[in-house]
């Protein structure tokens, strides 16, 4: 099955700091890669997200890109603020459809504490 | 939009009860999940359903089973609770396409063997 490992698993930094969280998986079938935030004691909710078919994807100061061949993918937060404060949870699924029991389960990484210092 | 309401926020129970966790959803998707989320381990797969009746076993189904009589409903029971299943539970459903595709996650019940 596949396997999703994310790194850093705990990130500090400063107010206006970027921040960058790595993760990799396993499955080279795997097409579609969410990233959710956590804040304490809510629920896991999708921020942003990108399929197999692009290399990037921006929206406002987050981006996530994406290396196919390496099988990594990343998230970008920029110019950092304390409401970014959270953790971050990468996923890798399998190709979503019906073409299978199981093909859009999604396997997630063991998370990244991210602190921003105001 | 979507709502994935689980029943219970915070449950106790006692070591060797049957214990149930309910998940409704109200978007009509017919594909649901249940995770254990615990410190340092992330959100690991308990069982899935793509459909009424259907489940399929994720990564940690030992200890648990399920049921999906209705669509919008997808129930977690563990047999006989033991200490080790001490986590918050996490119910998602699921859409591939439209305005809320993507998984959607419940609020989480935190339970408590004793």
């Amino acid at each position: 099955g596949e396997n999703v490992e994310q790194h850093p698993s705990t990130l500090s930094v400063q107010e206006g700091d970027s921040a960058v969280i790595k993760c990799t998986y396993s499955d080279s079938a795997s097409n579609y890669f969410p990233w959710y935030k956590q804040e304490l004691g809510k629920r896991p909710q999708l921020i942003i997200d990108i399929r197999s078919n692009v290399g990037e994807k921006k929206d406002q100061r987050i981006a996530v890109t994406l290396n196919k061949t390496a099988k990594h993918f990343s998230l970008h937060i920029t110019e950092t603020q304390p409401e970014d404060s959270a953790v971050y949870f990468c996923a890798a699924s399998n190709p979503l459809g019906y073409s299978g029991a199981g093909s859009y389960q999604l396997t997630f990484g063991k998370g990244t504490k991210l602190s921003v210092i105001p | 939009d979507v709502k994935v309401t689980q029943s219970s926020r915070y449950l106790v129970k006692r070591t060797g009860e049957k214990v149930f966790l309910e998940c409704v959803q109200d978007m009509d998707h017919e594909n649901m999940f249940w995770y254990r989320q615990d410190p340092g381990l992330g959100l690991r797969l308990i069982y899935f359903s793509y459909d009424v009746k259907m489940k399929e076993k994720g990564d940690i189904p030992e200890g648990y089973s399920v049921s999906r009589e209705k669509k919008e409903r997808f129930s977690l029971i563990l047999e006989s609770a033991s200490t080790n299943q001490t986590s918050m539970y996490l119910c998602a459903s699921y859409h591939p396409a439209g305005e809320y595709y993507g998984y959607t996650f419940g609020s989480g019940t935190r339970l408590t063997v004793v």
